[in-house]
């Protein structure tokens, strides 16, 4: 099966500040890959997903592309807010489900 | 369209008692899941459904069943509730070939086994 391997957290940044979340996987195949954000008390949103590989996905400002060769998937936002707090997931597909990773923290500071 | 919903969301249970956890979707997802969630532990896969009438087991089953009867419906049973079962649990369901495409989520339930 798949496995994700994501860096710890916790992560703090000042607002405005460049964010990146690494991630990489192992995979028999080409799954779809995603990246899902959970805010305080909430649940999981869908936040970014791509299907293929070299594909870039990207919402509020996050990206993140899937690099075959790497077998990575790494989150990125160029300015980050205090809003963005949360713990992010990197999720590969295995076909049925979601195989997680162990989540990131990100604080942002005003 | 209600999506993925899960009931309830707060329990307390006794060690030994045993109860379900309701969890529907509205959208025709063929694939629906179930996982727990940890601190420090992530998202962990317990058992999970391709279709109506099919069930296998995920990461972390033992001590929980389940069934799925119709597409709508994958209810969650915990048989004998232990402490080591307290967790938040989130079901989902899935859509596009092997779900391809994405994963809708329900806003979980908070279990806590006393």
């Amino acid at each position: 099966g798949n496995s994700v391997t994501q860096m710890e957290g916790p992560v703090t940044l000042s607002e405005e500040a460049f964010l990146t979340i690494n991630c990489t996987y192992t995979a028999t195949g080409y799954p779809s890959l995603f990246w899902y954000v959970q805010y305080p008390g909430e649940g999981l949103q869908l936040l970014l997903k791509a299907t293929k590989a070299d594909d870039k996905g990207s919402n509020k400002g996050f990206e993140a592309t899937y690099r075959k060769e790497t077998t990575s998937f790494h989150l990125e936002k160029g300015s980050v807010q205090v809003s963005d707090s949360a713990v992010y997931f990197c999720a590969p597909n295995s076909g049925y489900a979601l195989n997680f990773g162990k989540g990131t923290s990100l604080l942002v500071t005003p | 369209n209600a999506g993925v919903t899960q009931t309830p969301k707060f329990q307390v249970l006794k060690t030994g008692q045993s109860m379900t956890l309701q969890c529907a979707q509205d959208m025709n997802h063929e694939y629906m899941s179930w996982y727990r969630q940890d601190p420090g532990m992530g998202l962990r896969l317990i058992h999970y459904s391709v279709g109506a009438g099919i069930t296998d087991q995920g990461e972390v089953p033992n001590g929980y069943n389940v069934s799925r009867s119709t597409t709508e419906d994958f209810p969650l049973r915990l048989l004998s509730a232990a402490p080591s079962q307290t967790s938040v649990y989130f079901c989902a369901s899935s859509w596009g070939p092997g779900g391809k495409y994405g994963y809708t989520f329900g806003s979980g339930t908070r279990l806590t086994v006393v």
